[in-house]
């Protein structure tokens, strides 16, 4: 079955204790992003990912890491985790097709991250 | 400048009913696409609909079909005799098609409307 997957799917942990969400996708995917939701603003992306060892930037990057070693793992880092990150994490593929608009992204379920 | 506008946080239809949920952009790009996505209680994403900047036809995917007016930058979801299994967040998300970039691939998401559906 084609599917994106989160772990872990919920997470307490305090100010400035290291964590890392993890994305896998099996279906081959160049372009693999993260994105946040917060009410009321939607979802915002952290990072992105073209291909293997290519990523930059989003809209919201500031406390956050990615690394892209392999084609079907991404990543998000938090070094130092404060609690304006409490929120609800998606990670999200799709195929690079040279700017194509047309192919929608297949998001993982979600993780829940509180930051106490 | 927002550039996906969805003006009604929170909407009620009754079941059987059909719904519009409204949905506005803003691009300067020739080529771009317009998706839809439900997000049940439960919180995954789920993709409804998709319609692409030089399709002449309205999308539709049974109950969902997608009122594209491209002049008045308008992509609406409308969703046909609702069920109570369709209340959730439906977000519209646009996504532009610069070829050079890899900002390319990103979605640009609204803020969302919570749809319930009663009985």
């Amino acid at each position: 079955e084609a599917q994106v997957t989160q772990n872990p799917r919920y997470l307490i942990t305090v100010t400035g204790k290291k964590l890392t969400v993890t994305c896998s996708q099996n279906m081959n995917h160049e372009y693999m992003s993260w994105y946040r939701q917060d009410p009321g603003l939607g979802l915002r992306q952290i990072y992105y990912s073209m291909n293997v060892e290519v990523t930059d930037k989003g809209d919201v990057p500031e406390g956050y890491k990615v690394s892209r070693k392999e084609k079907r793992n991404f990543p998000l880092i938090l070094e130092s985790p404060s609690p304006n990150q409490t929120s609800l994490y998606f990670c999200a593929s799709s195929p690079h097709r040279g700017g194509s608009p047309d192919q929608p992204q297949h998001f993982g379920d979600g993780t829940r991250l509180s930051i106490l | 400048a927002q550039k996906i506008t969805q003006t009604q946080p929170g909407m009620f239809v009754q079941e059987k009913e059909a719904v519009t949920l409204d949905c506005t952009y803003d691009t300067s790009d020739q080529s771009y696409g317009l998706f839809w996505y439900k997000q049940p209680s439960s919180g995954e994403m789920i993709f409804l609909i998709y319609q692409g900047s030089y399709d002449e036809q309205n999308a539709t995917e049974g109950r969902y079909s997608l009122n594209f007016q491209k002049a008045r930058k308008s992509a609406n979801l409308v969703i046909s005799a609702s069920q109570l299994g369709d209340s959730a967040m439906y977000f519209c998300a646009m996504r532009e098609g610069h070829i050079l970039t890899g900002g390319g691939n990103k979605l640009t998401f609204g803020t969302g409307t919570q749809l319930k559906v009663e009985l």
